[in-house]
């Protein structure tokens, strides 16, 4: 099982509507969280990092987290075709600088 | 803005040959890594290093080495490539706070 389980497996929105993310741990030394967005024939890239509880704001996008239940969550408002793509949650830990990856979530945002 | 480069961009590879994938940064981070990208299973990690001549073992490193040998080069290596190892392959440089992905190389192993 992954330790970086993220949810759902792909995505539909109409532009303009809000396109939620899950990603859930299964390793409570994971303490800091990023989610990335790939673009089709592109490398990831990073969107946000958050490493306390609650929510954090950059533009359009939220990110949330509850480390207690280890949960960490990606909201896209007013989502736009070119949020189109693959996003993956990533986490580490404190120890080290070895990151873990979830499966990934495809977004397509419809026009 | 931060850069990594990585050749080949394609490659063709036989059963039982001999690969070496090339990374190259200029973000002077201490830290890279060699992952590979599976539909299904996201990005795993291979190989990474915490600055020249160091590498160490990430979560699938069976069947595959890393050279270090300079802060800006990382090499990944495939001795003896196996279909199994047809993959998207991903580099990455980080600091404390995000790692910087190449384009990525397409590997097919025939």
């Amino acid at each position: 099982q992954q330790k970086v389980q993220q949810s759902p497996e792909s995505l539909s929105v109409p532009e303009g509507g809000m396109a939620s993310l899950n990603c859930t741990s299964s390793d409570r030394n994971f303490q800091y969280f990023w989610w990335y967005r790939q673009h089709s024939g592109e490398g990831p890239k990073a969107l946000m990092s958050i490493f306390s509880d609650g929510d954090k704001k950059e533009g359009r996008f939220t990110a949330h987290l509850n480390k207690a239940s280890l949960h960490v969550s990606l909201h896209i408002r007013d989502s736009q075709p070119s949020d189109s793509a693959l996003y993956f949650c990533a986490a580490r830990d404190t120890g080290n600088y070895k990151y873990v990856f979830g499966a990934g979530t495809r977004l397509k945002v419809i026009a | 803005e931060a850069a990594v480069t990585q050749s080949p961009r394609n490659k063709v590879a036989v059963t039982g040959g001999k690969v070496t994938l090339s990374c190259n940064q200029t973000n002077n981070h201490n830290n890279m890594y060699w992952y590979r990208q599976d539909t299904g299973h996201g990005l795993r990690l291979i190989h990474y290093s915490y600055g020249a001549g160091s590498t160490e073992k990430g979560d699938i490193p069976d069947g595959y080495k890393a050279s270090r040998p300079s802060q800006e080069n990382f090499s990944l290596i495939l001795e003896l490539a196996t279909p199994s190892q047809t993959s998207v392959y991903f580099c990455a440089s980080g600091d404390r706070e995000e790692q910087y992905f190449g384009p990525g190389t397409r590997l097919t192993v025939l």
